[in-house]
This record gives C-alpha cells, sequence and structure tokens, in this order.
C-alpha cells in the first residue's frame, strides 16, 4: 500500500530535550515535506526536500533542522524543543514531473506536547 | 506569494441537504491547481477533489464539486447530500504548476469545520 508512515503519533517531551520525528515513504517521490498545524493558523510549512541531499526551509523553518540521506526518508529534528513548537506535525510527499498533480500524500500527523 | 483565504471558520448542515464552502485565493501565476483536503477527527488529511486552472470545466467526484472562477480567484467546494460522515475540517490549498520541484509547496487556508447534524 502506498502511503506515507510517520511516527511517533503522539509524544510528550520536556523544554530542551532533543527529539526526533521519523518520516517514510514507499512512492519513490522525489518531493518530500513538513508542515505545522495550529489552530486559525491552517498548515504551515516547515522545511521541504526536491531530493536526497536537497533541503531548503519553508515557511516557518526555526527551532527546525532535517535531513535527507535517503529518498524515502525524511526525519524532522527539534534540537532544543520548546513549548511554542506544541502542534500537530504532518509530513507529506509528492512526484515531482508532469503536467499531472494529484496532491500530496500526507502521513497520520504526531501530535507533539512540550512542557 | 500566493495566499488561500477561507472567511468562514464554521457552518453547519442538515443531514441530506447542500452545503456549499468557500475559498478565495490571490496569486499572479496562471498555471496552477488547487484543492480541498477533508480531516475528519481521526486528523488523516484526505484529498476530496483537485481543480487544474487551466481546465475550465469544473471537477467532480460523487457528492463533491467545485465552482472555480478563475478570474474572480474563487474556488468554493459543493457537498451535495450531506452526510454524517462529512463532518470534518476542509481546508483549501493551492499549489503552483512548477516542473521543478522548487515550488511543489502547498499553501493552505486556515479551514473551515463542517458539521453534518442528524
Amino acid at each position: 500500500e502506498a502511503q506515507v508512515t510517520q511516527n511517533p503519533r503522539y509524544l510528550i517531551t520536556v523544554t530542551g530535550k532533543k527529539l526526533t520525528v521519523t518520516c517514510s515513504q514507499n512512492m519513490n517521490h522525489e518531493y518530500m515535506s513538513w508542515y505545522r498545524q495550529d489552530p486559525g493558523l491552517g498548515l504551515r510549512q516547515i522545511y521541504y526536500s526536491m531530493n536526497v541531499e536537497v533541503t531548503d526551509k519553508g515557511d516557518v523553518p526555526e527551532g527546525y533542522k532535517v535531513s535527507r540521506k535517503e529518498k524515502r526518508n525524511f526525519p524532522l529534528i527539534l534540537e532544543s524543543p520548546s513549548p511554542n513548537q506544541t502542534s500537530l506535525y504532518f509530513c507529506a510527499s509528492n512526484h515531482i514531473g508532469g503536467r499531472t498533480i494529484y496532491g500530496y500524500t500526507f502521513g497520520s500527523g504526531t501530535r507533539l506536547t512540550v512542557v | 506569494a500566493q495566499t488561500v483565504t477561507q472567511s468562514q471558520p464554521e457552518m453547519s448542515v442538515q443531514e441530506a441537504e447542500t452545503v456549499t464552502l468557500s475559498c478565495t485565493y490571490d496569486t499572479s501565476e496562471n498555471n496552477y491547481y488547487l484543492f480541498w483536503y477533508k480531516q475528519p477527527p481521526s486528523r488523516q488529511m484526505i484529498l476530496v477533489i483537485r481543480q487544474e486552472a487551466y481546465k475550465q470545466q469544473n471537477a467532480t467526484e460523487n457528492r463533491f464539486s467545485v465552482n472555480f472562477q478563475k478570474a474572480a480567484k474563487s474556488f468554493s467546494l459543493k457537498i451535495s447530500d450531506s452526510q454524517l460522515g462529512d463532518t470534518a475540517m476542509y481546508f483549501c490549498a493551492f499549489m503552483k504548476e512548477d516542473y521543478t520541484g522548487a515550488n511543489s509547496k502547498l499553501t493552505f487556508g486556515k479551514g473551515i469545520t463542517l458539521s453534518v447534524r442528524p
């Protein structure tokens, strides 16, 4: 089954304790992206990657890091989490090229709480 | 930069009736894609319908259809014969057409919460 797998689904952590949210896709998609969803703000892009070793900032990159060492994986790293990073996070992937765009395939989301 | 506006935060509809969710966007691009995503309480983001800007015909998927007005930059979603399972948050989203992938970003509106009453 074609899917984007995120882990964990729920995470509670303390301020300053480094954490990683994993994301993996099995569709051989070139493009991967991280979004955060906050009430009243919709989804905002954090980082994206167009292919292996190619990453760039989205609209709200502060406090986050990403890496793309393999095509299928795109982890999100919070080196020193703060309470304002409490949010719902989504990983998504998409195929690049051709005129037909099917939209992103999303993971199931990670609910992160930083206390 | 593109912006997507969903001005209604909440709507309610009686089961079996029809409801229309509004969305406007702002862009200087001529070629782009528009989407409606559904997010039920399970949090999963589900693609409901998509529209290519170069197509004049409005997209339809079963009970879901859009009214795409390119000149007015309007992209509303009509849900016919509403069902209890349609209760969810709905997001309108924009993507510029770019084969290089550099601008494959989906820009979302703030969403609208739709409640279907039994």
